[in-house]
C-alpha cells in the first residue's frame, strides 16, 4: 500500500489565524516532504525530514513551521498568512530521502484559501 | 544544473488515438526518472521510474516510457488513451542532495471524444 493521507481536504483561513495541516503515512518510511503547487505549475519544495530530523528548508518564510512528531506524521503549522500562499499543500513520503533511487509518493493535498 | 524540460505545455489528443508526451533531462550523473500524473484538485500518482537496466520501462494504467541517454530523453507512451487519462502530466529527474526532485513545467493532456 501507498497512501498517505492529508487533512483536512479544504482549509480557508484568515490572515491573522491558525491552523495546522497534517500528513500521515503507514509504509515504515522515513523521509517526508511538504510541497507546495500554484495552479498550473509543479510543486515546490519547501521542507524534507529524514529520519525524524529537518533536513532540507527550500528558505521556507517562518509563517510556515512543519514539524514532525513521529516517524509516520508530518505537520505544517501556519500562521500570520498571506493571500499569495494560498495554493495547494502536498505531502510526500519515501523510504530514505538520502538515496538517489528513492521514490516519493505523493498525498492528495490540501486546498488552502488565505482570505 | 540540473533541469528537466516538457517541450508540450498542453496536448489534445482523440480518445483512442496514441499518446506520446516529451521529456528531455539535463543531469550530470545516471540521471533516476520518473513521470507522475495529476488530476485535477489531486496529489500526484507515481506513474513509473527509471533507475537502471531495460530502457523500456512499463507503468501503471497501460503507460510505457523509454530512457534515451544519446537524446537525454524520457518520453512516456500510450498506445490507446482514454478519456480518464485528462490531467496533467510532471516528468521529474532525481532525487539528489537528500531528497530533491527536480519537475518538469507539465504537460495538460486533453482528451476528445
Amino acid at each position: 500500500d501507498t497512501e498517505v493521507t492529508q487533512t483536512p481536504k479544504h482549509l480557508v483561513m484568515g490572515m491573522t489565524n491558525k491552523k495546522s495541516l497534517k500528513c500521515e503515512q503507514h509504509m515504515g518510511h522515513r523521509a517526508m516532504y511538504w510541497y507546495k503547487q500554484k495552479a498550473k505549475k509543479p510543486p515546490e519544495l519547501m521542507f524534507v525530514y529524514s529520519y525524524e530530523k529537518l533536513s532540507i528548508n527550500e528558505s521556507v518564510p517562518s509563517r510556515f513551521s512543519p514539524e514532525c512528531p513521529n516517524s509516520s506524521l508530518l505537520n505544517l503549522h501556519l500562521h500570520a498568512l498571506q493571500p499569495e500562499d494560498s495554493a495547494l499543500y502536498l505531502c510526500a513520503s519515501s523510504q530514505l530521502g538520502t538515496s538517489a533511487t528513492d521514490t516519493q509518493y505523493f498525498g492528495p493535498g490540501t486546498r488552502l484559501t488565505v482570505l | 544544473a540540473q533541469s528537466v524540460t516538457q517541450p508540450d505545455i498542453h496536448i489534445t489528443v482523440s480518445e483512442g488515438a496514441s499518446l506520446e508526451l516529451r521529456c528531455n533531462y539535463s543531469y550530470g550523473a545516471t540521471p533516476y526518472l520518473f513521470w507522475y500524473v495529476q488530476s485535477p484538485g489531486q496529489g500526484l500518482q507515481l506513474l513509473l521510474k527509471y533507475f537502471s537496466g531495460d530502457t523500456l520501462v512499463q507503468g501503471i494504467k497501460g503507460f510505457e516510457a523509454e530512457f534515451k541517454r544519446s537524446q537525454s530523453s524520457f518520453n512516456l507512451r500510450k498506445p490507446s488513451v482514454h478519456w480518464s487519462d485528462a490531467a496533467e502530466y510532471f516528468c521529474a529527474v532525481g532525487p539528489n542532495q537528500g531528497g530533491k526532485l527536480i519537475f518538469g513545467q507539465g504537460t495538460e493532456l486533453s482528451v476528445k471524444p
